[in-house]
């Protein structure tokens, strides 16, 4: 199956600090990408949808000045999480799919914890 | 916003016991997935469905997709321990969301 690469896997930051967080297609090239959140014991929820060279599409309630997203090439996109929070702790995960209206494959996801 | 209603939210039973998780919208979609999760990992896909009326077997799991695709089922016969997991039903339009969920618990 494709492979989707995430990083880094976990992530301990200081409160006001920014965060990045990687998501590389390695065998395909993907021009859209989801990124989740995931808080425990919860389902995924979708924050935004990433677009390759276009702006990024934002769910509602998702802060994108917060929430920066780039996909400046085929096969990578970023999450910026800035001026982290406590709140912001949670499970990040993107996906990419290889198709339109097939299925996705997944990162391993991100940990972030803000102290 | 979640558009897909995945009931139960948590179910737990005794191995041998057979299953169903039920994945319900009211939307229309071109295909649907269950995903299966391990704790600190990344969905892992069990199957797609795409045809209205679609029945997918993987060993004990069968996947059903319901005639109007608004709709699906995952059977689990003779559940066992190393079935206990997340189970995720997705699905979309030009984007990807998920259903809420089943927490699956398979004593031994």
């Amino acid at each position: 199956g494709a492979v989707v690469s995430q990083h880094p896997s976990w992530v301990i930051c200081k409160s006001g600090t920014s965060v990045k967080i990687e998501c590389r297609s390695l065998d395909f090239q993907a021009t859209t990408m989801f990124w989740y959140r995931q808080f425990p014991k919860q389902s995924l929820m979708l924050m935004a949808t990433s677009n390759e060279g276009s702006k990024a599409t934002y769910e509602q309630g998702v802060e994108k000045d917060k929430f920066l997203i780039n996909h400046a090439s085929l096969t990578l996109s970023t999450l910026t999480v800035t001026s982290a929070h406590p709140e912001d702790s949670s499970f990040y995960i993107c996906s990419a799919p290889k198709q339109e209206d097939t299925e996705a494959f997944f990162g391993q996801g991100t940990r972030l914890t803000v102290v | 916003t979640q558009l897909l209603e995945q009931s139960p939210q948590f179910l737990s039973i005794q191995e041998g016991e057979n299953l169903t998780v039920y994945c319900n919208s009211s939307s229309v979609f071109s295909s649907l997935q269950w995903y299966r999760q391990e704790p600190g990992e990344g969905p892992v896909l069990l199957v797609t469905v795409v045809t209205g009326g679609e029945v997918k077997k993987l060993k004990r799991l069968t996947f059903q997709f319901g005639d109007a695709r608004k709709d699906s089922s995952l059977h689990i016969t003779a559940a066992q321990p190393g079935d206990t997991g997340l189970y995720l039903c997705a699905g979309g339009n030009n984007d990807m969301r998920f259903g809420a969920g089943t927490r699956l618990t398979v004593k031994p």
